[in-house]
């Protein structure tokens, strides 16, 4: 089955540069998509479509895409920022099916 | 002003039927291009997608759980249920439904938990 892989960690202090990875073989071919999620919450949409950003996110959000991996990058990291992220994506199989990754927790120092 | 809330019973037995509904407000499921999907979180885990359906009526179920999952809309009520048979503990988690537009999966829902214990 298709998956999409992640870091399950990546800690960065105040103020640095984050950037979460998200590898997957279809990625060149299907949209990304990355929520944040902080405990106990519903996930929240911070990028769409490789590197759209929804209204309301901070630009300090933003996303890229490169062959077979996307990256969530986060400038100048606030305390808030620290939470789960989640890509998501479609399987190419033209099945329609989602994929989620695995997670990654990001850690504000 | 977009919101959808899931509800259903917080606690099922082992091998009985999960029903689950989507209520939302703010757009329709007849409009070209609207979707709704659910998605599953067990506890400390990562999400997990299930099925959706569209506007069209199309259907489409995770490959792992399509024999045990039926979605359907209600689009006069503003509704959409999952069903899932043959409840086991590895289902227990909080579900969630969203509205995706334009292939966007813009708005969830608070998510509802679902505990399989007997």
């Amino acid at each position: 089955s298709y998956e999409l892989t992640q870091p399950p960690s990546v800690s960065v202090s105040p103020g640095q540069t984050a950037r979460i990875t998200c590898s997957g073989d279809a990625l060149p071919k299907q949209y990304a998509y990355w929520y944040q999620q902080k405990p106990g919450q519903a996930p929240v949409l911070v990028i769409y479509k490789d590197s759209e950003r929804p209204s309301g996110i901070p630009e300090r959000f933003s996303g890229s895409s490169s062959g077979t991996t996307v990256t969530l990058t986060i400038s100048g990291v606030q305390a808030e920022d620290e939470a789960d992220y989640y890509c998501q994506s479609a399987d190419s199989s033209g099945t329609y099916g989602w994929v989620f990754g695995g997670g990654t927790k990001l850690t504000v120092l | 002003q977009v919101t959808l809330r899931e509800s259903g019973p917080a606690l099922v037995k082992p091998t009985q039927t999960l029903t689950l509904t989507c209520t939302f407000s703010g757009f329709s499921l007849s409009t070209s291009g609207m979707c709704v999907s659910w998605i599953r979180q067990p506890p400390g885990k990562a999400l997990e997608w299930l099925a959706l359906i569209d506007w069209d009526d199309d259907k489409y179920y995770s490959t792992s759980l399509k024999t045990r999952l039926t979605i359907s809309k209600d689009t006069s009520k503003n509704q959409v249920v999952l069903t899932m048979t043959n409840m086991d503990p590895v289902d227990t988690a909080t579900y969630y439904c969203a509205r995706i537009r334009d292939q966007t999966p813009d708005y969830w829902g608070q998510g509802t938990l679902v505990t399989v214990s007997s």
